[in-house]
């Protein structure tokens, strides 16, 4: 069983740049999460998407968007880079589209440092 | 509006201890309920959860949690600390209206002393 894996590990970008995010899904899951774990805290969801469509947005401005592919990959885009964006950025695959009783496969994240 | 509220951001315990991690939650519904492990540089591992049913739950690596409805809790346990038990630990409440959004807590780092 393939787990979810990210890429790349680690990023630097400066403030006002655009960045791109990628996440391959547990073989078998159909959809993805995406969460914002900056240093301190706990993740904080940012969007779901099933089938290919936006399926739940958390407290994140427009300039956070995101795919999903047919083969349930997924990419996290985020524009106009500002410093509080430096974070853990975590995805996160589960078999169903509102994921009640099941739990979150995470990957082992995306570290952007914005300077 | 659901919360997770973790008391005590630091914990340390003697290997060999009990370990017991605090986690009180807000729901507006029945909680569905979760504990995730994360170590250094890593992604958040299921430890266990609770969704219905038995109110005891006994998880990967020993652990285990108890859903208490009257205190709105939901701590972790492990009765013998390991010093492989050393990482972060997050609680998680999700519900059938958050449907596909889970809160979590703001995390419980774990130090285990020889």
């Amino acid at each position: 069983e393939t787990g979810v894996t990210q890429s790349p590990t680690h990023l630097i970008k400066t403030r006002g740049q655009q960045v791109t995010l990628r996440c391959s899904s547990q073989s078998g899951h159909n959809t993805v999460s995406w969460y914002q774990q900056a240093l301190g805290q706990g993740p904080q969801f940012i969007f779901q998407y099933y089938r290919e469509e936006e399926n739940g947005r958390g407290n994140f401005p427009p300039r956070f968007s995101g795919l999903q592919f047919p083969n349930y990959s997924s990419e996290l885009n985020v524009n106009a880079l500002e410093l509080d964006d430096s974070a853990l950025y975590l995805c996160a695959s589960s078999t169903r589209q509102a994921p009640i009783d099941s739990p979150l496969h995470f990957g082992n994240g995306t570290r952007l440092t914005v300077t | 509006a659901q919360s997770v509220t973790q008391l005590g951001s630091h914990v340390s315990v003697s290997e060999g201890a009990l370990v017991l991690l605090r986690c009180n939650y807000s729901s507006s519904v029945p909680p569905y309920l979760f504990w995730y492990v994360q170590y250094p540089n890593q992604g958040l591992q299921l430890l266990l959860k609770y969704t219905t049913g038995a109110t005891l739950v006994k998880g990967i690596n020993g652990f285990e949690a108890e859903f208490k409805k009257s205190e709105t809790s939901f701590h972790l346990t492990k009765p013998s600390a390991h010093m492989s038990d050393a990482a972060e630990y997050f609680c998680a409440v999700s519900n059938p209206n958050t449907g596909n959004q889970f809160y979590f807590g703001t995390g419980t780092s774990l130090t285990v002393i020889p």
